[in-house]
């Protein structure tokens, strides 16, 4: 099974920052990384697929980088919506592993 | 385009439940679906999918205890629960998975299954 990483485990930030998220592969999964973000209470929704790909109805600030086994989320600038849990995926093995998930917190 | 999902609640260590997904906006049997669970604190956990074509495939963790379905008339999924263990409690979401990216690109909003005696 593809074991999924990120660092880091939590984040604090301001409004405004830039922030990246990385995310490590165990083993190769090509392009196929998917990035989440999750608000208390909430069903995930999908930011990023396919690595770099945005997914429709989620602002430019969020882009998403990287193949191979090392990936990136990036959030240029903070706003006060963001704050929440954020998850990577891998789609290319079954089975289809999250990583650990990186809580982003208010500074 | 929505996902809503049913039949969570409190059953015993050993016993049984059903969950549903209903799919409004889309086809369920065209599409690839999907269950995922989360443990009171804890990170996702991918559990089933089904493809269009019917495969079905699980997690080791329920593999044997838990059947994957779906009913083409009531356009909804189903998660047939067995032999439930205390580790099983958890919100489970039903999501959709794109059949070229494989993200999963809706979601439900969870239902609840607590094991417990």
């Amino acid at each position: 099974d593809i074991q999924m990483t990120q660092s880091p485990s939590s984040l604090s930030a301001s409004v405004g920052d830039r922030v990246t998220i990385t995310c490590r592969a165990s083993q190769s999964i090509a392009g196929y990384l998917n990035w989440y973000q999750q608000k208390p209470g909430k069903a995930p929704n999908l930011l990023i697929y396919a690595a770099s790909s945005l997914q429709s109805g989620v602002p430019s600030r969020f882009s998403g980088s990287g193949s191979g086994t090392d990936f990136t989320l990036t959030i240029s600038s903070l706003q006060p919506e963001d704050f929440a849990t954020y998850y990577c995926q891998q789609s290319n093995n079954r089975p289809y592993s999250f990583g650990q998930g990186t809580k982003l917190e208010i500074k | 385009v929505q996902l809503v999902e049913s039949g969570g609640g409190l059953v015993q260590p050993g016993g049984s439940l059903t969950l549903s997904c209903a799919a409004s906006g889309f086809i369920v049997t065209r599409n690839y679906m999907t269950w995922v669970r989360q443990a009171p604190g804890k990170g996702l956990e991918w559990v089933s999918i089904i493809y269009s074509g019917g495969s079905t495939y699980f997690a080791d963790s329920v593999k044997g205890r838990f059947t994957i379905s779906r009913h083409n008339a009531k356009n909804t999924m189903f998660l047939q629960m067995n032999n439930l263990r205390v580790e099983d409690t958890a919100v489970y979401y039903c999501a959709r998975v794109g059949s070229a990216t494989l993200a999963f690109d809706v979601w439900g909003q969870g239902t609840t299954v607590t094991v417990s005696s």
